[in-house]
């Protein structure tokens, strides 16, 4: 059964630093991982999606990348800014064709505060 | 155009009590997952539907129930309301499943008395 562990669970910066979230996986057969961000009381935005043939993926200030060989996964956001406050979920979707019907395997998230 | 909608907001039930949620997808996508996030974790995985057909469940008891309707809106069901199911329920919509991205909507906040 596929568990994500996502280090730290809580992380405070001053604004303009570059950060890296970390995400870990169990299994390595995983189809894709994507990252969301979620505001309190809100529902999951989608931030970046990997897919497993893929190493990084790259939008705006935001990269993520993926290795499969190590079960990890880093998103690294350049210049912070108190916009950015947030917790940051890392899920994956198991099997090696992607149409199995388990969901997405979440980890607990990492809860980012941007100083200002 | 507009993203996954999900009703209602906010609920408050009392234990024993049964729950409707529903949702609609974004225009074109054909299949609705459901999620459960308890206060402080991540989502897990309840349902997956795709052209109305249940296509994935995960370990949830069977007082948890969905359906697709054709016009491949969602309802979650939950019998016998328990304390424990207070939590906020997620709906996703993708293409189709597998390799696509899912786009959540701002769930539900269910509260147990």
């Amino acid at each position: 059964k596929q568990e994500v562990t996502q280090i730290p669970a809580a992380l405070s910066v001053p604004e303009g630093e570059n950060l890296v979230l970390n995400c870990s996986f169990t299994d390595s057969a995983i189809y894709n991982l994507q990252w969301f961000r979620q505001d309190p009381g809100k529902g999951l935005t989608s931030l970046l999606l990997i897919q497993s043939s893929q190493r990084e993926q790259t939008s705006g200030r935001l990269n993520a990348s993926l290795d499969k060989s190590s079960g990890r996964s880093t998103l690294y956001i350049a210049a912070s800014q108190p916009g950015d406050s947030a917790t940051y979920l890392c899920a994956g979707k198991e099997g090696y064709s992607g149409g199995g019907a388990d969901g997405l395997t979440f980890g607990k998230g990492t809860h980012l505060i941007i100083q200002p | 155009d507009a993203g996954v909608t999900q009703s209602p907001t906010h609920l408050i039930k009392t234990r024993g009590q049964h729950v409707t949620l529903r949702c609609s997808p974004i225009s074109g996508h054909k299949s609705v997952s459901w999620y459960q996030q308890v206060l402080g974790q991540g989502p897990q995985f309840i349902f997956q539907y795709y052209e109305k057909e249940e296509r994935g469940r995960g370990n949830f008891p069977d007082r948890f129930s969905a359906r697709q309707f054709p016009n491949y809106s969602s309802e979650l069901n939950v019998n016998a309301l328990l304390l424990g199911d207070s939590a906020l329920y997620l709906c996703a919509s993708s293409l189709r499943p597998g390799g696509q991205p899912q786009h959540f909507g701002d769930g539900t906040r269910l509260s147990i008395l």
